[in-house]
């Protein structure tokens, strides 16, 4: 079966760090992708891991373990704006062209002043 | 580049009526995706399409739903006889051929069956 765990609600004060946690299991692996979702918008896409390690894109910064099958997302300098639905994204290995994402139910993220 | 769009931005239609939603992807993108949202949970894959050929379709997707990409650009995704719980948003997708290329997804179709 194909799971993707991360959890529902996290709260963080403004200008702090917070980490968001996914782990998975899936047949076979593509990728993982983070995208933030706000109330009532489309997906945006944040950040793509394939490799093992961290990737850096200014406040955000995603880590990929392959062994472990987990990652996270990490947001520095929280600002009111990054309250938001954080979807974690799994590409497997389906056998052809398909590279379908499978999500998570996504981490709820409400940032306090 | 005007992004991926989606008509209509709102539904809501009787159980039973037949409805239909149009999807413009990004328009060098040659994969669309369809993906169905309720309310608290992640988008659930649909169905796939590269070019014009659809390529999978989600055991959600019952014999009820249908979707076309005639050719190869816009794409429609149609509900037979609704019910209820086909009420959520249904987003549509778009990428480059390949793996590495993220999706970038449309506003979505808010559907209510009433």
């Amino acid at each position: 079966g194909q799971n993707i765990d991360q959890p529902t609600e996290m709260t963080a004060t403004e200008g702090a760090i917070v980490q968001i946690n996914c782990t998975y299991q899936t047949s076979g692996f593509n990728g993982l992708f983070w995208y933030q979702q706000h109330a009532g918008e489309a997906p945006t896409f944040l950040s793509y891991n394939v490799l093992d390690g961290l990737e850096e894109k200014g406040r955000f910064s995603s880590f990929l373990s392959r062994s472990k099958g987990y990652s996270y997302l990490l947001l520095k300098e929280l600002q009111m704006k990054d309250s938001a639905s954080y979807l974690c994204a799994v590409i497997g290995d389906y056998g052809g062209a398909t590279n379908k994402l499978i999500f998570g139910t996504g981490t709820l993220l409400a940032v306090q002043p | 580049d005007t992004g991926v769009s989606q008509d209509p931005r709102h539904k809501i239609t009787k159980r039973g009526q037949n409805v239909t939603f149009r999807c413009d992807p990004i328009s060098e993108h040659n994969r669309l995706y369809w993906y169905r949202q309720t309310l608290g949970q992640g988008p659930e894959f649909l169905t796939y399409f590269q070019n014009e050929a659809q390529l999978e379709k989600s055991r959600l997707l019952s014999d009820r739903f249908s979707a076309e990409r005639p050719k190869g650009s816009f794409s429609t995704l149609e509900i037979q006889r609704t019910e209820q719980g086909d009420s959520a948003m249904y987003l549509c997708a778009s990428s480059l051929n390949g793996i590495f290329y993220e999706q970038y997804f449309g506003p979505g179709t808010r559907l209510t069956v009433t």
